[in-house]
């Protein structure tokens, strides 16, 4: 069954530093996602992005994130400099336009550490 | 306000049982749509079903099946025989506009379910 994958799974920096976290959406899917969880809470929207352009984002995706399509197959997130909140665990989307219900299927997530 | 609502923090369940997992939603717009998502202790997201507002029926996936009452804004789960491999985080979502796939799923704060064998 097609998946969609991240990479690293897990990764501690320093507060501060530059973090990018990648992800492979599945193939024939147009549309791809991240959210972020942080330990305990609820899942939170980031950002979503469409024909290599941000279709929407939250409060939370503020200038420090970015978002990049740099190839066919990947999709990645920058934290420019990292904060101690922003360890949480990220999760990568994807979703295809053909069905009605348009489910997002989500990668096993990525979970940052910043120190 | 709180757009998903999951009231049920931590359920136990008799394995082989039956359980109810509660959501309720607010939303004024008359097209949207409802999932139900599993993440188990491993931390990855597995879809498990979806509603849409104008679902004539409630929606089913094997053992899993959602009492959509769409006066009262409810949607809960209900897992069938429950099995221990369904021990897991339940988290229910929401996507307002569900035809326009650039729009956020909101999700509730989850319920742990806890099944014993």
């Amino acid at each position: 069954e097609p998946e969609v994958t991240q990479t690293p799974s897990h990764q501690v920096t320093q507060m501060g530093q530059e973090v990018i976290l990648r992800c492979v959406p599945i193939s024939n899917h147009l549309y791809f996602y991240w959210y972020r969880q942080i330990l305990g809470q609820k899942v939170e929207f980031l950002v979503s992005f469409y024909n290599n352009e941000i279709s929407e984002k939250s409060e939370i995706f503020d200038d420090q994130f970015s978002v990049e399509r740099p190839d066919g197959s990947n999709f990645t997130l920058k934290i420019r400099s990292t904060k101690l909140e922003d360890s949480a665990m990220y999760f990568c989307a994807s979703s295809d336009w053909g069905s009605g219900a348009n489910v997002l299927t989500f990668g096993a997530g990525s979970r940052l550490t910043v120190l | 306000a709180q757009k998903i609502t999951q009231t049920q923090p931590g359920m136990f369940v008799q394995e082989k049982e039956a359980v109810t997992l509660d959501c309720t939603y607010d939303t004024s717009d008359p097209s949207y749509g409802l999932f139900w998502y599993k993440q188990p202790s491993s931390g990855e997201m597995i879809f498990l079903i979806y509603q849409g507002s104008y679902d004539q029926q409630n929606a089913t996936e094997g053992r899993y099946s959602l009492n959509f009452q769409k006066a009262r804004k409810s949607a809960n789960l209900v897992i069938s025989a429950s099995q221990l491999g369904d021990s897991a985080m339940y988290f229910c979502a929401m996507r307002e506009r569900p035809n326009n796939a650039g729009n956020m799923l909101t999700f509730g704060g989850g319920t742990r379910l806890m099944v014993k064998p």
